[in-house]
């Protein structure tokens, strides 16, 4: 079955530095978001992208965050310079176009400190 | 703007028992769809089962069931024959209709499962 693949499971970043988080979306999908979920907390929409650029975003989507998909299969969120609030698990998502079904990446556990 | 409550913070049921997870949605959309995801320790978010907000008849998927009740805006899930393996944190979500709808997350239940 297809997976949406995001790397690095774990990063660890000193606290201003920027990250890039990577996410593999199914192939065929068209809709790309991003979640996160601070340990313990629900799991919060960040932002959704489409047609290459971005569709919606939350109000924790500030100007420290930025998506982009580079090469047509890759999708990135950056954090520009991180916060000790920025520590979460962070799920990538990919929809099919037509489809309500999403597919979550496994995460990626972003630590600063 | 759309909410979803989860009532029960933490849940437990003995190892082939059934159980019930509450879930309840607040939105003026009459099109919208709802699901439940199951994220176990590995912290991977699984699908469950999901719902489509027109159907009247109630999703199944093996063990897993939901009593989706529209008009009271409740949308529970049932699992049957509960197993060790069911053990995890269960998320309820909706999504309303249209192309680019993102999923709104409750705060979870914790589900234990007994031997």
């Amino acid at each position: 079955e297809p997976e949406v693949t995001q790397t690095p499971s774990h990063q660890v970043t000193q606290m201003g530095q920027e990250v890039i988080l990577r996410c593999v979306p199914i192939s065929n999908h068209l809709y790309f978001y991003w979640y996160r979920q601070i340990l313990g907390q629900k799991v919060e929409f960040l932002v959704s992208f489409y047609n290459n650029e971005i569709s919606e975003k939350s109000e924790i989507f500030d100007d420290q965050f930025s998506v982009e998909r580079p090469d047509g299969s890759n999708f990135t969120l950056k954090i520009r310079s991180t916060k000790l609030e920025d520590s979460a698990m962070y799920f990538c998502a990919s929809r099919q176009d037509g489809h309500y079904g999403y597919t979550f990446g496994s995460g990626t556990r972003l630590t600063v400190v | 703007a759309q909410t979803v409550t989860q009532s029960q913070p933490e849940m437990s049921v003995q190892e082939a028992e059934t159980v019930t997870l509450s879930c309840t949605y607040d939105t003026s959309e009459s099109d919208y769809y709802l699901f439940w995801y199951k994220q176990p320790p590995s912290r991977q978010m699984i699908l469950v089962i999901r719902q489509e907000a027109y159907k009247q008849q109630n999703a199944t998927e093996n063990r897993f069931s939901v009593n989706f009740q529209k008009a009271a805006k409740s949308f529970s899930l049932k699992i049957s024959d509960s197993q060790l393996g069911d053990a995890a944190m269960y998320f309820c979500a909706f999504r309303y209709g249209g192309s680019q709808g993102n999923l709104i997350f409750g705060k979870g239940t914790k589900l234990s499962v007994k031997p």
